[in-house]
């Protein structure tokens, strides 16, 4: 597809489960980015990939919360032993490279994954 | 973020224009960001300016940046109803990372 896609769209889970959330970049672009978007809030990054690697994870808030990016395209956000506090939607943003960003920002973001933990 | 205010709402008369403000507090940020997100859609970015500018005007939108006070502001000129959204205001932390207002929700009326 032409944008980020983010799968699934919603997610309903239990307290105590395991999520995985999935973020299909756009083609070509080697920086992506996860962000956290809680109501009434505005999106807290947690962690950006250039690559397959993870430069910084800074945002993670515990060792439930992990990311991977294998293959240097598609990721992954795991998170562990879900708790209610995580209900909220996960953004998933790419751009074209990491000094694409830095020059202007631009990161191209997908429609996000609502989940909610009961 | 919390490095990053705005205030929570705005309600205008379709035609006039809007005004959104913005506070920040790093002040070696060399960029600042206008993003605006529509119900059920991902961030959309509509305007940057760097922080060596004061004004940057990009047809109806019109972004003035304050640095000794911190404040930026977003002015979109005949607000249409396809201009009801949510605005966030961003500042770049580092090489990539972008912190974040709270938004701005802004409803058009008719």
């Amino acid at each position: 597809g032409a944008g980020v896609s983010q799968t699934p769209s919603n997610k309903v889970t239990e307290k105590g489960k395991y999520v995985e959330l999935r973020c299909d970049p756009i083609s070509g672009h080697t920086a992506l980015y996860w962000y956290r978007q809680s109501l009434g809030q505005g999106p807290e990054f947690l962690i950006y990939f250039q690559g397959t690697g993870a430069a910084d994870d800074s945002g993670l808030p515990n060792d439930r919360f992990f990311a991977v990016r294998p293959e240097g395209s598609v990721s992954t956000l795991k998170i562990q032993r879900t708790e209610r506090g995580d209900s909220a939607v996960y953004l998933c943003a790419s751009s074209l490279t990491g000094q694409g960003a830095v020059l202007t920002g631009e990161l191209f973001f997908g429609e996000g994954s609502r989940l909610t933990v009961l | 973020g919390e490095d990053v205010e705005q205030s929570l709402f705005l309600s205008v008369r379709e035609g006039d224009s809007s005004v959104i403000n913005c506070t920040y507090t790093d002040s070696s940020s060399t960029y600042l960001y206008w993003y605006k997100q529509e119900p059920g859609a991902g961030l959309q970015l509509l305007t940057y300016i760097f922080s060596n500018m004061d004004m940057k005007q990009d047809q109806r939108l019109t972004v003035l940046l304050n640095k000794k006070d911190k404040h930026l502001s977003l002015r979109i000129a005949d607000t249409q109803t396809g201009d009801s959204a949510i605005y966030f205001c961003a500042e770049k932390d580092n090489d990539y990372k972008l912190s974040f207002g709270a938004g701005t929700t802004v409803t058009v009326r008719a």
